[in-house]
């Protein structure tokens, strides 16, 4: 059974940094892109960035880019998301999602499944 | 960049009864989208891809449909499990702002 289990989140300063993590299991990590999507309190859903199997390849939304950097570390399975310059507008549940297809690439494909997701909330 | 709009915003049914969500694309997206359902309190689920491929393990009486830039989910007996959001999603990542079904 495929598992994703985030974790790092929390109430952070805005301007402040935080990094995510997701420990994946389940599955043939190296094989798959993973992506980042959060969801603002009682909002709909945003894809934040995705990186493929060998992070060649990265991929941002346009609000984050530039502040945020994924990573990924295949021989530990987890996957990283670096938060920098936060704004109150970043919080939001932050979801570690695996790609659909085998090596498909980081821009472009579904999500499945999702972890639960971990917190993050910027305020002072 | 494509926006999805759904519609309605919030659906009342009731159990039994056929469910049918909409998502318009601001242009083509061929046969590039797809349908989520979140639970309260739970992580989105895949339930189609591709408009018309239902993911592994859903119930056969969720199906998509359409191309271009109307899409369809529908519910063909609504079950009271499936009381939650819809979210679309182009497959370039871009989401709908959701549909909610909720039991009349």
């Amino acid at each position: 059974e495929v598992q994703l289990v985030e974790s790092g989140g929390g109430l952070v300063q805005p301007g402040r940094s935080l990094r995510l993590s997701c420990a994946a299991s389940g599955f043939t990590f190296d094989d798959y892109s993973m992506h980042w999507v959060r969801q603002a309190p009682g909002k709909g859903l945003e894809w934040v960035s995705g990186i493929s199997w060998n992070s060649g390849n990265l991929a941002y939304a346009d609000s984050v880019k530039g502040r945020f950097t994924i990573s990924r570390d295949n021989a530990k399975n987890s996957l990283y998301l670096q938060m920098n310059s936060l704004r109150a507008e970043d919080t939001a549940l932050y979801y570690c999602a695996k790609d659909f297809e085998v090596r498909g690439p980081p821009d472009d494909n579904w999500f499945d499944p999702w972890g639960q997701g971990t917190l993050v909330t910027v305020s002072s | 960049e494509i926006v999805l709009t759904q519609s309605p915003a919030t659906l009342s049914l009731s159990p039994g009864e056929r469910a049918t969500l909409s998502c318009r694309a601001s242009q083509s997206v061929s046969s590039y989208l797809g349908w989520y359902q979140q639970k309260p309190g739970q992580a989105p689920r895949l339930l189609i891809y591709d408009a018309s491929n239902r993911a592994t393990g859903i119930p056969a009486r969720f199906s998509g449909s359409g191309s271009g830039t109307d899409f369809t989910l529908t519910i063909s007996s609504l079950e009271p499990e499936d009381f939650a959001v819809y979210y679309c999603q182009h497959r370039r990542h871009t989401f709908g702002q959701g549909t909610k079904l909720e039991i009349k």
